[in-house]
């Protein structure tokens, strides 16, 4: 079946350094890969996303690359600051086209030291 | 502030019980979802819609309905709560064509004892 897996689950990094979170999907119709912050007692807030007609989308302090031929994608966070601290989630199409499902992977905790 | 409005915010059910969380928003789109959220684990899709009217299923709508009536509101029922259905839920919205990504809610925390 459709399955997207992220990782780490949990990442710790100083301040000042870079994160960096991986997902992995199995299958894909379309072409859009969204990725996710979600603070504490919050919604889930789009941060970024990639088409898959570029490898690499950035703005700012975080970056999106994409390799469509591996089947991953993966969110760069340079600079690391404490608001950076959250649950981040990728997202991916489903198998089918037109239907805009797309599948979650797990999440990844990120907690950025002071 | 446009966006998706959730309600209510937190909610405990005794097992049996019914109840309805309401969703609504206020930017014309089309699509709208329905997700849980469990402790470690990520967004399963419960149920979704492409215009009112119009509603399916998605990857665990087992113990859930929904209606789309008008394009700006989507409220999902349950019918008779297990604490199984403990969880947070969200409600997004989105316009293929326009916004590709989901709008969420702040979500709805549902404890069933």
């Amino acid at each position: 079946g459709e399955n997207v897996e992220q990782h780490p689950s949990t990442l710790s990094v100083q301040e000042g350094d870079s994160a960096v979170i991986k997902c992995t999907y199995s299958d894909s119709a379309s072409n859009y890969f969204p990725w996710y912050k979600q603070e504490l007692g919050k919604g889930p807030q789009l941060i970024i996303d990639i088409r898959s007609n570029v490898g690499e989308k950035k703005d700012q302090r975080i970056a999106v690359t994409l390799n469509k031929t591996a089947k991953h994608f993966s969110l760069h966070i340079t600079e690391t600051q404490p608001e950076d601290s959250a649950v981040y989630f990728c997202a991916a199409p489903p198998r089918t086209s037109g239907t805009y499902k797309y599948i979650f992977g797990t999440g990844t905790r990120l907690k950025v030291l002071a | 502030n446009a966006g998706v409005t959730q309600t209510p915010k937190f909610r405990i059910l005794k097992i049996g019980q019914s109840m309805t969380l309401q969703c609504a928003q206020d930017m014309n789109h089309n699509y709208m979802y329905w997700y849980r959220q469990d402790p470690g684990m990520g967004l399963k899709l419960i149920y979704y819609s492409v215009g009112a009217g119009i509603t399916d299923k998605g990857e665990v709508p087992n113990g859930y309905n929904v209606s789309r009536s008008t394009t700006e509101d989507f409220p999902l029922r349950l019918e008779l709560a297990a604490p199984s259905q403990t969880s947070v839920y969200f409600c997004a919205s989105s316009q293929p064509g326009q916004t590709y990504g989901y709008t969420f809610g702040s979500g709805t925390r549902l404890t069933v004892v």
